[in-house]
C-alpha cells in the first residue's frame, strides 16, 4: 500500500493568492483527517470526515479555510485568500476502524 | 475538553542507553492512548497504543506503561539507537475518532 499521498509536498504563495492542498487516504479507510502543525501551536486537528461526510470542522480557524470530500478517495483543503500566518506544514491522515491514524507526508506551506 | 501535556520539551541520552518519555493528560474517560514518532520532514508515525484496561504493553524495545491513577502515560524504548532521534508525541482520543495529541518531545541520541 502506497499509504496516505499528499501533494504538492511543497507549496510557495504569495498573500491572497488560493491555495489547494490535496490527499488521497489509504484505500478501505473511511475516516480523513486534516491536521496543522506550527512549532508556536504543534499538531491541530483542523477538520474530520468520517464515510466522506464531515464530522467535526470546530478546528478550522475561520472562514478562508474549507475542506471537502467528493469521494472516498480524494479530498481537498483550500486557502483563499492565503495570509502568511497560514504558513505551516499541513497533514492529511486516515484510519480505518480503528483508532490509529496513519499520516501522509505533510504539505509544507509558505505564504509570503 | 482534553489536553495532553509533556513533562520535558526535550531529552538526550547517551546511545545504547534507555530513553523515557513521559506524558500526562487530563481526560479520565479516554480509553486509548497511542505514541507517534515524527522524524524531520516527515508525518508522525504510529509506534505503539495502549487500551485503558491495560497498564503496560511492549513491542520492538518500546514499553508503554499506563497509570490510570495519576493520569500519566510513559513511553520506554531500550538500548537507544541513533535512528530513534526524532520528536515524540503522546494522543488520546478525545471523542468519536478524534486524537489530542500533545506538543512533543524531542530525543535526541548523543554517540
Amino acid at each position: 500500500d502506497a499509504g496516505v499521498i499528499q501533494s504538492p509536498r511543497h507549496e510557495v504563495t504569495e498573500m491572497g493568492q488560493e491555495v489547494t492542498l490535496r490527499c488521497k487516504p489509504i484505500s478501505g479507510h473511511n475516516s480523513l483527517f486534516w491536521y496543522r502543525q506550527t512549532m508556536m501551536r504543534g499538531l491541530e486537528l483542523l477538520i474530520y470526515f468520517n464515510n466522506n461526510v464531515p464530522i467535526d470542522d470546530s478546528g478550522m480557524p475561520e472562514d478562508r479555510f474549507s475542506a471537502k470530500m467528493p469521494n472516498a478517495s480524494f479530498s481537498t483543503l483550500k486557502i483563499q485568500p492565503s495570509e502568511p500566518r497560514d504558513s505551516a506544514v499541513y497533514f492529511c491522515a486516515s484510519s480505518g476502524q480503528a483508532y490509529e491514524q496513519y499520516f501522509g507526508p505533510g504539505t509544507r506551506l509558505t505564504v509570503t | 475538553g482534553e489536553s495532553v501535556g509533556l513533562h520535558l520539551p526535550t531529552l538526550s541520552v547517551q546511545e545504547g542507553d534507555n530513553s523515557i518519555i513521559n506524558c500526562a493528560y487530563s481526560n479520565s474517560a479516554s480509553d486509548y492512548f497511542i505514541w507517534y514518532k515524527q522524524e524531520s520532514g516527515k508525518g508522525p508515525q504510529f509506534i505503539i497504543d495502549i487500551r485503558s484496561n491495560m497498564d503496560k504493553r511492549q513491542g520492538q524495545r518500546v514499553t508503554v506503561l499506563l497509570n490510570k491513577t495519576v493520569k500519566h502515560l510513559s513511553l520506554q524504548i531500550a538500548a537507544t539507537q541513533p535512528g530513534d532521534s526524532a520528536v515524540y508525541f503522546c494522543a488520546l482520543v478525545g471523542g468519536a475518532q478524534k486524537l489530542v495529541f500533545g506538543q512533543g518531545t524531542r530525543l535526541t541520541i548523543n554517540p
